[in-house]
């Protein structure tokens, strides 16, 4: 059974820095990684979706890594801001086509 | 990037009586809609699979006669609570993969608050 764990659980950091999200799974035979956004009280926004194939994903100031062979995964947040302030979720699909989803971190940048 | 919808987004309830949640696509078809869970401070756990045309698959622990699913279309799961107890009170999320084989991406829709007193 495929197991998804994220660390830190909590992360505060004062704005501007950059900051690394964890993110591992037990089952390395995935089919693709996704983190998203968690506001309180909403639903899931997409952030970044790494294929089995690719290494790494680049949105704007975030960039996602993977590395299927170890279990791991990171999500960098450069130069943060606190709009970024949320729960980030890592989620992975393996064999059934839903996603297995890690607890989180919730992330809370200081102006 | 393709839309998933909610509706209600969110509802409350009195002990005993059913609600029912409906999840749609709003600019693509999907043969197959995922409905979860999340509880305050927890993730998203996986409730059941809902399949166009044909019964709902269900994860081990989930009550598939508390829980009904139905996808009469290729748009449109509901998820209904029969008989729905505080306990059920939760965030209901759904979701549609877009797309075909092993890369699709999966889209999900804003969530709703079930509060049941």
């Amino acid at each position: 059974k495929q197991e998804v764990t994220q660390i830190p659980a909590a992360l505060s950091v004062p704005e501007g820095e950059n900051l690394v999200l964890n993110c591992s799974f037990t089952d390395s035979a995935i089919y693709n990684l996704q983190w998203f956004r968690q506001d309180p009280g909403k639903g899931l926004t997409s952030l970044l979706l790494i294929q089995s194939s690719q290494r790494e994903q680049t949105s704007g100031r975030l960039n996602a890594s993977l590395d299927k062979s170890s279990g791991r995964s990171t999500l960098y947040i450069a130069a943060s801001q606190p709009g970024d302030s949320a729960t980030y979720l890592c989620a992975v699909r393996t064999g059934r086509r839903a996603l297995t989803f890690g607890s989180g971190t919730r992330l809370q940048v200081q102006p | 990037g393709a839309v998933v919808s909610q509706h209600p987004s969110w509802v409350i309830c009195k002990s005993g009586t059913s609600v029912k949640i409906e999840c749609r696509s709003l600019d693509f078809q999907a043969t197959t809609m995922f409905w979860y869970r999340q509880f305050p401070k927890q993730s998203l756990m996986l409730m059941a699979t809902s399949n166009e045309g044909s019964k709902a698959t269900y994860e081990q622990g989930v009550e598939k006669d508390k829980f009904l699913i139905n996808h009469a279309s290729l748009t449109l799961s509901t998820l209904t609570v029969t008989s729905a107890h505080p306990e059920d009170s939760s965030f209901y999320i759904c979701s549609a993969p877009d797309g075909g084989g092993s890369s699709y991406e999966q889209y999900f829709g804003p969530g709703t608050r079930l509060t049941v007193t």
